[in-house]
């Protein structure tokens, strides 16, 4: 399974944008970018997932870079109930398992 | 609420003894995972069920198993339990074959062994 990395953890100020980063450099055609995110006490929930283009829900932005080596997590206006593991997974086309790595514990200051 | 079930919710038992953590998946999900979760392993996948049949494992000892039951509830049971199996297990469901389908996590077990 191709890996990914992540910087272990990041500080934001409530309000404003924070923008998670993720290496993969070793992606293959058929990875898709998946982000879950693991809030305190809980089990992890699906955040967004992208194979090539830019993605946008009601929760986050996926930036995938041209080269597909690398892609950001861009939550718009942090705030408290922000904070959390935040997972970025490579997820074959044919695998269903998710496999998850240190993750960014993010923290939101108010 | 992710609309998967855990239960217990805390289970404490003895070294050596045997539990059986139950999970039910969200209602049309046909697929059902679970996976560990300790402090010096982090988040690791242990087993795939789709539809009553094993779909994939992962790193599962071979005093785990797991089965779908027709209903697609699913069980996870561990034997002769060490002290290194306290650890959170969490299961997720998620919906038919395609493969971008989002997991459900439930709120997980809680396995204190002593």
């Amino acid at each position: 399974d191709a890996k990914t990395t992540q910087p272990n953890s990041m500080e934001s100020n409530e309000e404003e944008p924070v923008h998670l980063p993720c290496n993969h450099s070793t992606i293959s055609g058929t990875d898709y970018i998946h982000w879950y995110r693991q809030l305190p006490s809980q089990g992890p929930e699906y955040v967004i997932h992208g194979l090539t283009s830019n993605v946008n829900n009601r929760m986050a932005s996926l930036a995938i870079a041209e080269d597909r080596k690398s892609s950001t997590l861009i939550l718009h206006r942090a705030t408290l109930r922000d904070a959390a593991v935040y997972y970025c997974i490579l997820r074959d086309v044919g695998g269903g398992k998710l496999i998850f790595g240190q993750g960014t514990e993010l923290s939101v200051k108010p | 609420d992710s609309g998967v079930t855990q239960t217990p919710k805390h289970l404490i038992t003895a070294t050596g003894q045997r539990v059986t953590l139950r999970c039910s998946p969200r209602s049309g999900d046909l697929s059902v995972y679970w996976y560990q979760q300790s402090l010096d392993q982090g988040l690791q996948f242990l087993i795939q069920y789709y539809n009553g049949e094993e779909r994939a494992k992962g790193n599962i000892l071979e005093r785990f198993s797991a089965q779908q039951f027709p209903d697609l509830h699913s069980e996870l049971n561990l034997s002769s339990l060490e002290l290194g199996d306290s650890a959170l297990y969490f299961c997720a469901s998620s919906g038919g074959g395609q493969i971008y389908n989002e997991q459900f996590f439930g709120p997980g077990t809680r396995l204190t062994v002593l």
